[in-house]
């Protein structure tokens, strides 16, 4: 089934400690995204890639880091310097300009 | 930036009544977008609406975007229909970006 692939869907995270969290899409999409939902609030977004080898920051990105290396993926790592990290985070790709946003399962981090 | 509000933040419905949410928007914008997060979080299409209005199933969706709001309709609710609905604001010239409103969370009761 074509789709976003989110894993893990839990992860916890020790202090000052990098965790890398997975996106992984297998619609054909140009276009990637990932934001951040806390308790009770909508999603803000982190990074955005439109293009392979390239990304864009979001509107939070302090504390985060991206790649794209290949169409199909684009890991996030939360670093250490992301003081207040545990959240829902949500992976989204697009295809077209004109198309919506399909969305991941999401994965939810934790601090120990 | 823009801004973007909902209301109301919170409905109880009894299952099988209507209800309508609304999408309040600070600036023009390319195209807009409605969204149920069920209670495991997922995130669930449900129209990409810059104007006009759509229809599925129980559920429509009207955007005005020279009044700068969009409505969602949902008919005869089930308790299917409980969690959050957000709307969200795409603006085609910074590669489609989504701002979201806070969402309202909806409750449908036996």
């Amino acid at each position: 089934d074509g789709g976003i692939t989110q894993s893990p869907k839990y992860l916890f995270r020790k202090e000052g400690q990098n965790v890398t969290l997975s996106c992984e899409q297998n619609l054909n999409h140009d276009a990637m995204y990932w934001y951040r939902q806390d308790p009770g609030q909508g999603l803000r977004l982190i990074y955005y890639s439109q293009i392979v080898n390239d990304f864009q920051k979001g509107d939070i990105a302090e504390g985060y880091s991206v790649s794209r290396e290949k169409k199909e993926s684009f890991p996030l790592t939360v670093t250490s310097a992301q003081k207040n990290p545990t959240a829902f985070y949500l992976c989204a790709s697009r295809g077209r300009v004109d198309q919506p946003q399909h969305f991941g399962d999401g994965t939810r981090l934790s601090i120990l | 930036g823009i801004q973007v509000e909902q209301s109301p933040p919170d409905l109880i419905l009894q299952e099988g009544a209507n209800s309508t949410l609304r999408c309040n928007f600070s600036d023009s914008v390319n195209n807009l977008q409605w969204f149920h997060q069920n209670p495991w979080g997922q995130l669930i299409n449900l129209f990409y609406i810059p104007s006009g209005t759509k229809q599925n199933g129980r559920l429509s969706a009207t955007t005005v975007a020279t009044e700068r709001y969009s409505l969602l309709y949902i008919s005869s609710s089930q308790t299917t229909d409980s969690g959050v609905y957000f709307c969200a604001l795409i603006n085609t010239g910074t590669a489609s970006k989504l701002t979201f409103g806070t969402g309202t969370r909806l409750q449908v009761t036996l």
